[in-house]
């Protein structure tokens, strides 16, 4: 079956970049999304697309994809960027999540 | 302003089946623009993707859970429901239910349910 990796962490000073990787088989010719969740609420879609940002999520945010490897960038980091984040594709008519990477802001 | 929102029981017996509800709300279950699904997410572990329906009664499920599930649409309700049979410890989670948004040349998951802890015990 199809899987999408991600670091289990990333850690970034406040007002730095921080860049989420999630890799997969050919993951550049299919389209990524990228979700925020905060501890005890529902993800919220950041990136879709591969780079489009939903109605509302901060400019802070960008995403690229290519080859076999999504990104997702959070320039200029803030506290309330604190979250785990999952990158998701759809592969062979089903949804499949990555494994989450939890974003630190020391 | 699009709503989702889980109903059904927090606590199943094992080898029974779990059903939830997902009711919404400023959107239409019969849009030709929407599938509607399920995800889960056991306690301290990442997403996983259960399956979806579209209007039509089409759907499409995770290769891993389809010989257990099933989701229906209930359009007079503006509902779609989930059905996963034969219920083990191992499917204890949160479950939310989300819009599957096929606008675009891109599907996105851009509206989520406030989710649903189920736990499967005796």
């Amino acid at each position: 079956s199809y899987e999408l990796t991600q670091p289990p962490s990333v850690s970034v000073s406040p007002g730095q970049t921080a860049s989420i990787t999630c890799s997969g088989d050919t993951l550049g010719d299919k389209y990524a999304s990228w979700f925020q969740q905060k501890p005890g609420q529902s993800p919220v879609l950041v990136i879709y697309q591969d780079s489009k940002r939903p109605s509302g999520i901060s400019e802070r945010f960008s995403g690229s994809n290519s080859g076999n490897t999504a990104t997702l960038t959070i320039s200029g980091t803030l506290a309330m960027d604190e979250a785990d984040y999952y990158c998701q594709a759809w592969v062979s008519s089903t949804y499949v999540f990555g494994t989450g990477t939890k974003v630190t802001v020391l | 302003q699009v709503q989702l929102q889980e109903s059904g029981p927090g606590l199943v017996k094992p080898s029974e089946t779990l059903s939830l509800t997902c009711t919404v709300s400023g959107a239409s279950v019969t849009s030709s623009s929407y599938y509607w699904s399920w995800i889960r997410q056991p306690p301290g572990k990442g997403l996983a993707w259960i399956g979806h329906i579209y209007y039509t009664g089409g759907s499409n499920y995770n290769p891993s859970l389809k010989s257990r599930v099933t989701i229906s649409v209930d359009k007079s309700k503006n509902q779609f429901s989930l059905k996963l049979s034969s219920v083990t410890a191992a499917d204890t989670a949160v479950y939310y239910c989300a819009r599957d948004n096929r606008n675009g040349a891109a599907r996105r998951f851009d509206y989520w349910g406030q989710g649903t802890l189920v736990t499967v015990s005796s």
